[in-house]
């Protein structure tokens, strides 16, 4: 079954304490992105990648950090956490980059940050 | 740069009612669109697509269409059913190999029977 897979799923932890989420996508798609959801705010682009070994900036990068060094995967790294990235986390993947492939997503990650 | 909006919500409706969901978006070019939906507890699904202008995008018994003129993709379905409950988010998608999608803030559908 094609699908982006996120881990975990709920995670409390404390302020400072390095997190990684991991994402694994098993379609082969090239582009893979990172979104926090907030309320009222909709889905907001953290970290992209458009293949192995590229990635860049999204709209709100601050305190987080991606690596992608095999195709299926795209972890996201907390090496500080604080409260305010508390958030739902979603991992998403495109066959290619361009503007009319759709994404398909994870089933989130929610991140609590005491 | 690119923004979507849509309608506030939540949405209220009984069983077999008439939606519309209103979605407007600002962008540079030729974008194309999507609506997703989240069920709860659930990642984001695919609902339906359009990629140029006039398109008609449709799944499950939803539909919108590509409206270039009035910069609109409003989401419709004839009867809804309470299955429908979730929280449907409008987004684009611009050209450009690096583009991400960018979201409305999401209006939630509530179904009664």
């Amino acid at each position: 079954e094609a699908q982006v897979t996120q881990n975990p799923r709920y995670l409390i932890t404390v302020t400072g304490k390095k997190l990684t989420v991991t994402c694994s996508q098993n379609m082969n798609h090239e582009y893979m992105s990172w979104y926090r959801q907030d309320p009222g705010l909709g889905l907001r682009q953290i970290y992209y990648s458009m293949n192995v070994e590229v990635t860049d900036k999204g709209d709100v990068p601050e305190g987080y950090k991606v690596s992608r060094k095999e195709k299926r995967n795209f972890p996201l790294i907390l090496e500080s956490p604080s409260p305010n990235q508390t958030s739902l986390y979603f991992c998403a993947s495109s066959l290619l980059g361009g503007g009319n492939q759709p994404q398909h997503f994870g089933d989130g990650t929610r991140l609590s940050i005491l | 740069g690119d923004s979507v909006t849509q309608m506030e919500g939540p949405v209220t409706l009984s069983e077999e009612a008439f939606l519309t969901i209103n979605c407007t978006y600002t962008a540079t070019g030729y974008p194309s669109l999507f609506w997703y939906v989240q069920y709860p507890g659930e990642g984001l699904q695919l609902l339906l697509k359009a990629t140029k202008a006039d398109d008609k995008g449709s799944n499950k018994g939803f539909e919108a269409t590509y409206r270039k003129e009035t910069t609109s993709f409003h989401l419709e379905k004839g009867s809804v059913q309470v299955s429908d409950s979730a929280v449907y988010f409008c987004a684009l998608r611009n050209t450009g190999t690096a583009s991400k999608l960018t979201f409305g803030t999401g209006t939630r559908l509530q179904v009664t029977l």
